[in-house]
């Protein structure tokens, strides 16, 4: 057992669609992370948070939207994607422990599909 | 910038062998390194750790040896099982880094056959 989960954990949807993908944690960390892994392609960090400050987008498009209402939940908006956006969305969570950051811990994932 | 470099696969051998997958190294300093694994149809989880030279990350069988003098952290498990087949990843966070990013190599799938 990870400690975090994430919902759903298949989607499916339409290009004008809009959807949102949960993560939650349950370690107490405060930093959460968004990745996206597509097929043969090596992992994407998307989006960091630590302390409810967005501070990182790694050129992500727009239409992927994070949001970090807390220390333990993470969102990531989903609107008008694209096919090639469809992958496994991953999000991780770690803990600053004043000396660096320890290890990732990591959610299942939400296997996406867009049509 | 840094990066990680791991040896191409997949990775095929036979149950009860003798596993090693290499992994180099280019950052600034001394990172902490790790491996994860992905069991298919799943997400990451953290298989072993070091967090300066000369540690040696252990966990079910598999290690790795920080080696500050060859950049290096090399995974090895002396006899795997069929279950043990999955993809690998190395992995760095930078010493410093502000936001505990993670580093990740392409990942080596592993296949081991009965």
């Amino acid at each position: 057992e990870t400690g975090v989960t994430q919902t759903p954990r298949h989607l499916v949807m339409g290009m004008t669609n809009k959807k949102s993908l949960k993560c939650e944690q349950h370690l107490g960390h405060n930093a959460m992370y968004w990745y996206k892994q597509s097929a043969k392609k090596p992992l994407e960090l998307m989006f960091v948070y630590n302390f409810k400050e967005q501070t990182e987008n790694n050129s992500v498009p727009s239409r992927f939207s994070p949001e970090c209402p807390n220390s333990s939940h993470l969102f990531l908006h989903l609107h008008t994607l694209q096919p090639e956006d469809s992958a496994l969305y991953l999000c991780a969570s770690s803990q600053d422990n004043g000396q660096g950051y320890n290890e990732q811990f990591f959610g299942p994932g939400t296997r996406l599909t867009v049509l | 910038g840094d990066s990680v470099t791991q040896m191409e696969g997949p990775v095929t051998l036979s149950e009860e062998a003798f596993l090693t997958i290499n992994c180099t190294y280019t950052a600034t300093g001394y990172p902490s390194l790790f491996w994860y694994v992905q069991y298919p149809g799943e997400g990451l989880q953290l298989l072993l750790k070091a967090t300066k030279a000369d540690d040696k990350g252990s966990n079910k069988g598999f290690e790795a040896t920080y080696r500050k003098e060859t950049t290096s952290f090399h995974l090895e498990k002396g006899s795997v099982q069929v279950s043990d087949s999955a993809v690998y990843f190395c992995a760095l966070i930078r010493v410093g880094d502000s936001w505990g990013k993670l580093q990740f190599g392409a990942g080596t799938q592993v296949v081991v056959t009965p």
